[in-house]
């Protein structure tokens, strides 16, 4: 079956970029979609359709994806994007369905 | 506005029931889902529903979940059976897009098993 692949974590200091990726076979020829979970809280959207914003992201969040691998990047990083970042996308290879990527937990310094 | 309800606790073996309210907005045009999260690990996504009744399961999951949508009571309701301790988890109800993301969730219900 399908999997996506993220960094358990990543760690950046406040003001720096943070790069995080997701790493599926072919996914550049899928549209993938990015959430933001904080602890004790719902997912929110951050990302979909690889790089487009929900209204109320700031412009510091962007995305791209190309190949085998699809990059959420996090400009200027604030203490308030302390977070878990999955990935997902629409399987439909084989057998459709959503899959999600394990999470990687953005650490602030 | 979404909002997850169900019993907390499930006893092993048993049928896991859980409903979602959906308030402020048209449960029409839609589809519906669920998506769950074990504790301390990443999220998982376990079936959808169309407001007319199409579903679609988790192939790993598809042998033991059901979910319907009541138009009428604005609910939407996932029964899972033979539930174990792998079944432990924050279950959230969130709204999934033709476009094949999840736009709005709810604040989630934990089942421990």
């Amino acid at each position: 079956s399908y999997m996506l692949t993220q960094a358990p974590s990543v760690s950046v200091a406040p003001g720096q970029t943070a790069r995080l990726t997701c790493g599926g076979n072919n996914i550049g020829g899928k549209s993938v979609h990015w959430y933001q979970q904080k602890p004790g809280q719902a997912p929110v959207l951050v990302v979909y359709d690889d790089s487009k914003r929900p209204s109320g992201i700031p412009e510091r969040f962007s995305g791209s994806n190309s190949g085998n691998t699809a990059t959420l990047t996090i400009s200027r990083v604030e203490a308030g994007d302390e977070a878990d970042y999955s990935c997902q996308v629409w399987q439909s290879d084989d057998d459709h369905h959503v899959v999600f990527g394990g999470g990687t937990k953005l650490t602030v310094l | 506005h979404l909002q997850e309800s169900g019993p907390g606790l499930v006893r092993p073996s048993e049928t896991l029931s859980l409903t979602c309210t959906v308030s402020g907005d048209s449960i029409s045009n839609y589809y519906w889902s669920w998506v769950r999260q074990p504790p301390g690990k990443g999220l998982e996504w376990v079936a959808y529903v169309y407001y007319a009744g199409t579903t679609k399961y988790n192939p790993s999951l598809k042998r033991r979940v059901a979910i319907s949508v009541d138009t009428f009571n604005h609910q939407v309701s996932l029964q899972m059976s033979s539930v174990t301790a792998a079944d432990t988890a924050v279950y959230y109800c969130a709204t999934y897009t033709s476009s094949s993301y999840f736009d709005n969730w709810g604040q989630g219900a934990l089942v421990t098993v």
